[in-house]
């Protein structure tokens, strides 16, 4: 079953503008997970987020974390057409042991 | 980062006949290895997580007779589809973690199947 569930699920932007994609689960985590996949490939870790804390960056993504909405939030700045993905939220369930439950994806279109 | 392969990266197959396919972490043991399937334009859902020298342990819903998965050493996790059906055409994915660092996984490239 499905943990994580994104909104949007499909985003359009242009070149340059911030994309923010939103995450909501159901259950108590460890942690919170974002990747990227591109068309057809395998996945590509971005950031991972523990229960304990509430925000994290790297380069140009940034994360937060409400545990008491049971939500996440990436964020991209200055988004660039090679950011054109399907991401995906993954939990990681507490006492799961590493076992990730995947949200449905948000497919992002940056137009050049 | 860490390199997970995969092993072929497509294959085509006639119904009936097996599949398999390898998943190698190239650069760290992984005690763990876990297996998704992936259907065009959705998410992966986990089939089985596969642990270096002990029996896989399955999803609900996914038959471990049909899916035999064998972790036979730290680098090397093996997902054979047995008797494919056109049903089982598929994107499958494997991902480990490193003994060491527990929570970040490592995605293989994937592996599309088509069962004709």
């Amino acid at each position: 079953s499905q943990q994580g569930e994104e909104d949007p699920q499909a985003l359009s932007i242009q070149e340059g503008e911030n994309a923010t994609m939103n995450c909501s689960y159901k259950t108590s985590i460890n942690n919170l997970q974002w990747y990227r996949q591109n068309s057809g490939r395998g996945l590509v870790h971005l950031i991972l987020i523990r229960s304990n804390e509430r925000e994290k960056h790297s380069g140009r993504l940034r994360v937060t974390l409400d545990t008491s909405k049971k939500s996440s939030s990436l964020l991209i700045t200055a988004s660039r057409a090679a950011d054109t993905a399907s991401y995906f939220c993954a939990t990681e369930v507490a006492g799961a042991n590493s076992k990730l439950t995947f949200g449905k994806g948000i497919t992002l279109s940056v137009r050049p | 980062g860490a390199v997970v392969s995969q092993h072929p990266s497509r294959v085509i197959c006639k119904s009936g006949t097996s599949v398999k396919i390898e998943c190698r972490s190239l650069d760290f043991q992984a005690t763990t290895m876990f297996w998704y399937r992936q259907f065009p334009k959705q998410s992966l859902m986990l089939m089985a997580t596969s642990n270096e020298g002990s029996k896989a342990t399955y999803e609900q819903g996914v038959e471990k007779d049909k899916f035999l998965i064998n972790h036979a050493s730290l680098t090397l996790s093996t997902l054979t589809v047995t008797s494919a059906h056109p049903e089982d055409s598929s994107f499958y994915i494997c991902s480990s973690n490193r003994r060491t660092l527990q929570e970040t996984q490592y995605f293989g490239p994937g592996t599309r199947l088509l069962v004709l």
